[in-house]
């Protein structure tokens, strides 16, 4: 089993909407989580991170954590065709004494013009 | 500018064969990563180097050799390639080190196929 898993895989929302993507971790071992965003032909680039249970919001994008279900979720409000990509939750550990990232398979959002 | 460049881009090999994957940040960053992204699997983390040292491997093979000749490079060896082998490989770095826990910035990848 995968020790982060997201869902839905794939998810279409008109110009202007909600999208709402979300990822559960198995492991009470991570201790942050991150979310990535990765263009076609390009590598994942880093928007935001989260550790504290609740909302972080930065922009049209907000992140919710739930420590108690390992749940969480990626909120991006006003969608634009731009943010049309492959979104990945990402969460780190300690292993071997260095930070690793253990990331999810993925989210493929279309934001529809 | 790219800040972290990989080479090539593009790469097609022949089984068996060995091939090695290029990568220089200008970041300034002390610690570099490599990960893979195949149809598969999700992107799988592979190798940590912080201050040109190797910090954790996760690749089970030793076909899969880092190089690290600078502290801005880490190139990717591969040896006796296999068609399972074929993915994006791409590069990775972060600011302090392999200690913190801090974002990845990525390179574009290189995408080998192995036939």
């Amino acid at each position: 089993q995968q020790k982060v898993q997201q869902s839905p895989e794939s998810l279409s929302v008109p110009e202007g909407g909600m999208a709402s993507l979300n990822c559960t971790s198995s492991d009470r071992n991570f201790q942050y989580f991150w979310w990535y965003r990765q263009h076609s032909g390009e590598g994942p680039k880093a928007l935001m991170s989260i550790f504290s249970d609740g909302d972080k919001k930065e922009g049209r994008f907000t992140a919710h954590l739930n420590k108690a279900s390992l749940h969480v979720s990626l909120h991006i409000r006003d969608s634009q065709p731009s943010d049309s990509a492959l979104y990945f939750c990402a969460a780190s550990e300690i292993s071997s004494g260095s930070w690793q990232l253990i990331f999810g398979s993925g989210t493929q959002l279309t934001v529809m013009p | 500018d790219p800040k972290i460049i990989q080479k090539p881009k593009y790469l097609v090999a022949v089984t068996g064969s060995e091939k090695i994957l290029i990568c220089e940040q200008y970041l300034g960053h002390n610690a570099m990563y490599w990960y893979r992204q195949s149809a598969k699997k999700p992107l799988e983390f592979m190798f940590s180097y912080s201050y040109q040292k190797l910090m954790d491997n996760q690749t089970a093979s030793s076909r899969f050799q880092p190089q690290s000749s600078k502290k801005n490079h880490l190139d990717l060896q591969i040896t006796a390639l296999k068609p399972d082998d074929s993915a994006t490989y791409f590069c990775a770095s972060s600011p302090r080190g392999a200690y913190s826990n801090e974002r990845l910035f990525f390179g574009h990848g290189t995408k080998l196929s192995v036939l």
